[in-house]
């Protein structure tokens, strides 16, 4: 059973980049999409980007100046980058694989998440 | 980007109550709306895909309905572990959006 596992840094100073990793266990990360998706304390979801097994990428537009999402096959992780980061950025951060379901693209599994705080 | 509004935000329902939760999107997004549950510290899990699809391992008791803008989830006979909060999720149109939220709560 594929299970992810976010792993990083809980604090991060203003202006510094945030950089968080999800390890993909019990299966491959050679199929489907893989995605970054954030929860500010008191607000709703929001989705940060995906990337593909291959390589495409694809970003939030909100987000998309500041984030980078990038995937080592090898290790069986992908990993997320935000840049310049402000207190706004302060979030529970989890991962999730992206699969179609009846051709419609669902988060079918995800990570605990990790709270990332923005503070000096 | 398409907007979801969920409704209500929050509500107290009893051990054994039938459960509706709302959500409604700015525009018409045919059925390509997804349902998760999310307990405090836990991963999000996915009860319903494509508006009433039920997931693999997902009791029958939950079911959604709709399409177009107007979508429902109904947990009939709701049961101590439903006490979570439910998120609906349009995959219509990058960026995908989430409802705000129904946080199901004890009476």
């Amino acid at each position: 059973q594929v299970q992810l596992q976010e792993s990083g840094p809980g604090l991060v100073k203003p202006s510094e980049t945030l950089s968080l990793t999800c390890a993909v266990s019990g299966g491959s990360i050679n199929s489907y999409s893989w995605s970054w998706i954030r929860q500010p304390p008191g607000k709703g979801l929001e989705w940060i980007g995906y990337i593909y097994y291959s390589g495409t990428t694809h970003y939030n537009p909100s987000l998309e100046s500041r984030v980078t999402i990038s995937v080592d096959t090898s290790k069986t992780e992908f990993s997320l980058k935000l840049s310049s980061v402000t207190a706004a950025d302060t979030a529970v951060y989890y991962c999730a694989r992206e699969v179609p379901l009846s051709d419609i693209d669902t988060f079918d599994i995800w990570g605990q998440g990790t709270m990332v705080t923005v503070s000096s | 980007d398409i907007q979801m509004t969920q409704s209500p935000s929050s509500l107290s329902a009893s051990v054994g109550d039938r459960v509706t939760i709302t959500c409604r999107t700015s525009r018409t997004i045919n059925t390509y709306l997804n349902w998760y549950q999310h307990k405090p510290g836990k991963a999000p899990k996915l009860l319903i895909y494509s508006a009433s699809n039920l997931q693999s391992g997902v009791p029958p008791r939950f079911g959604g309905s709709g399409s177009g803008t107007d979508f429902t989830l109904t947990i009939n006979s709701l049961q101590p572990e439903d006490f979570a909060t439910y998120y609906c999720q349009q995959s219509y149109g990058t960026p995908w959006t989430f409802g705000q939220g129904t946080k199901v709560g004890i009476k």
